[in-house]
């Protein structure tokens, strides 16, 4: 299957400093792509769908202005954990899909520590 | 809103035994449904998939049958591995998600030889 590259795969940063994570699609382009977060023991829960050259849309309760998402090429996302606190600390992992209702691949996830 | 039920485990399985991981769904459209598995250390990939009512996917041994009467898609393996110890996800999208994966809680599954 087509490959989805996540990176960093762990980071551990000082409360108030920003991170950002970078999911990338290396032999497909991904016209859309997905953010989830996973809490230990429980589910991954969406926080937001990115659509290339557009702005995303974030789930609810989801802040917009602390977890910047960026999605400026048909391989490239970002997400940028802005001002991290220790209750943002989470794996993080991205997926990507070619369009509408068509298989997403996953990457590896991000452990985000905040210390 | 959409959500998916899969039973807690962890579940603990000899080697060859049959395994069973119940997953319910609540849509409000035609989801399509899907189990994804996480080995440790690794990331998401998906096992298998159906699209519409009575499809069964399937793979490397796993089977599950999309149940629209029972809103049901319990995965099914004749024999388990040691290998296919894992985390295990049930989950659906639909156009009302706009096809982002919503996903169960998983099931951690342990097969000891």
């Amino acid at each position: 299957g087509a490959v989805v590259s996540q990176h960093p795969s762990w980071v551990i940063c000082k409360s108030g400093t920003s991170v950002k994570i970078e999911c990338r699609s290396l032999d497909f382009q991904a016209t859309t792509m997905f953010w989830y977060r996973q809490f230990p023991k429980q589910s991954l829960m969406l926080m937001a769908t990115s659509n290339e050259g557009s702005k995303a849309t974030y789930e609810q309760g989801v802040e917009k202005d602390k977890f910047l998402i960026n999605h400026a090429s048909l391989t490239l996302s970002t997400l940028t954990v802005t001002s991290a606190h220790p209750e943002d600390s989470s794996f993080y992992i991205c997926s990507a899909s070619e369009g509408v209702n068509t298989e997403a691949f996953f990457g590896q996830g991000t452990r985000l520590t905040v210390v | 809103g959409n959500s998916v039920t899969q039973m807690e485990g962890p579940v603990t399985l000899s080697e060859e035994a049959f395994l069973t991981i119940n997953c319910t769904y609540t849509a409000t459209g035609y989801p399509s449904l899907f189990w994804y598995v996480q080995y440790p250390g690794e990331g998401l990939q998906l096992l298998l998939k159906a699209t519409k009512a009575d499809d069964k996917g399937s793979n490397k041994g796993f089977e599950a049958t999309y149940r629209k009467e029972t809103t049901s898609f319990h995965l099914e393996k004749g024999s388990v591995q040691v290998s296919d110890s894992a985390v295990y996800f049930c989950a659906l999208s639909d156009s009302n998600s706009g096809y982002a994966l919503n996903f169960g809680k998983g099931t951690s599954l342990l097969v000891t030889p």
